[in-house]
């Protein structure tokens, strides 16, 4: 069945530093992928997608790519703020519009 | 998008006795979702509520410990049977907005039972 890898955490990064989340899949034909961001206290909340293969999502500085090949869409920030620590859940749409989560990846940034 | 609430936000509730949750979305769905989520880890889907039929319910879940209607498009609830200290999770309902093929999260239901 459909799953998703994620890189274990919790991922500690001083402030401005570059984040990478990694993520990889298995899946049965062309799933779209998604990044979901939970912050403390709250619920989930979409934080980017891509639906087909070399697609690049983004939103609020976040990016990436749906690789196709690899079956990796690896989460990225070119600089981090305090406000970015969070779970980071990756997750994919298969059949029936079930989405498959990742374990999630803790972030936390420090001054 | 679609703006999503559930009720209540938290509770606390003895073994053995039963919790309804509601979902409420500012629009009409026709898919609509809910997932557990248990201290400390990820999500995992209950089942799938479409509006005129019956629920369809992932592998591990029954219809007998997790009841769910479907009233309408924009309204569900899931309720908790029979509640044992296992239970004790985040109840999510989602919704997908089928034109952007996203699905989008209530606040949850922090459900301790005791």
């Amino acid at each position: 069945g459909d799953s998703v890898t994620q890189m274990e955490g919790p991922v500690t990064l001083s402030e401005e530093a570059f984040l990478t989340i990694n993520c990889t899949y298995t899946a049965t034909g062309y799933p779209s992928l998604f990044w979901y961001v939970q912050y403390p206290g709250e619920g989930l909340q979409l934080l980017l997608k891509a639906t087909k293969a070399d697609d690049k999502g983004s939103n609020k500085g976040f990016e990436a790519t749906y690789r196709k090949e690899t079956t990796s869409f690896h989460l990225e920030k070119g600089s981090v703020q305090v406000s970015d620590s969070a779970v980071y859940f990756c997750a994919l749409t298969g059949t029936a519009s079930k989405l498959t989560f990742g374990t999630g990846t803790r972030l936390q940034v420090t001054l | 998008s679609a703006v999503i609430s559930q009720k209540p936000s938290r509770d606390i509730c003895q073994r053995g006795t039963s919790l309804t949750i509601q979902c409420q979305v500012d629009s009409q769905v026709t898919m609509m979702f809910w997932y557990r989520q248990q201290p400390g880890q990820s999500l995992t889907l209950i089942a799938t509520a479409n509006q005129g039929s019956e629920a369809t319910y992932e592998s591990g879940f029954v219809i007998d410990k997790f009841p769910i209607s479907r009233p309408n498009l924009t309204f569900s609830t899931l309720t908790v049977s029979n509640m044992s200290p296992e239970d004790s999770s985040i109840y999510l309902c989602s919704v997908l907005v089928t034109d952007l093929y996203e699905q989008y999260f209530g606040p949850g239901t922090r459900l301790t039972v005791t």
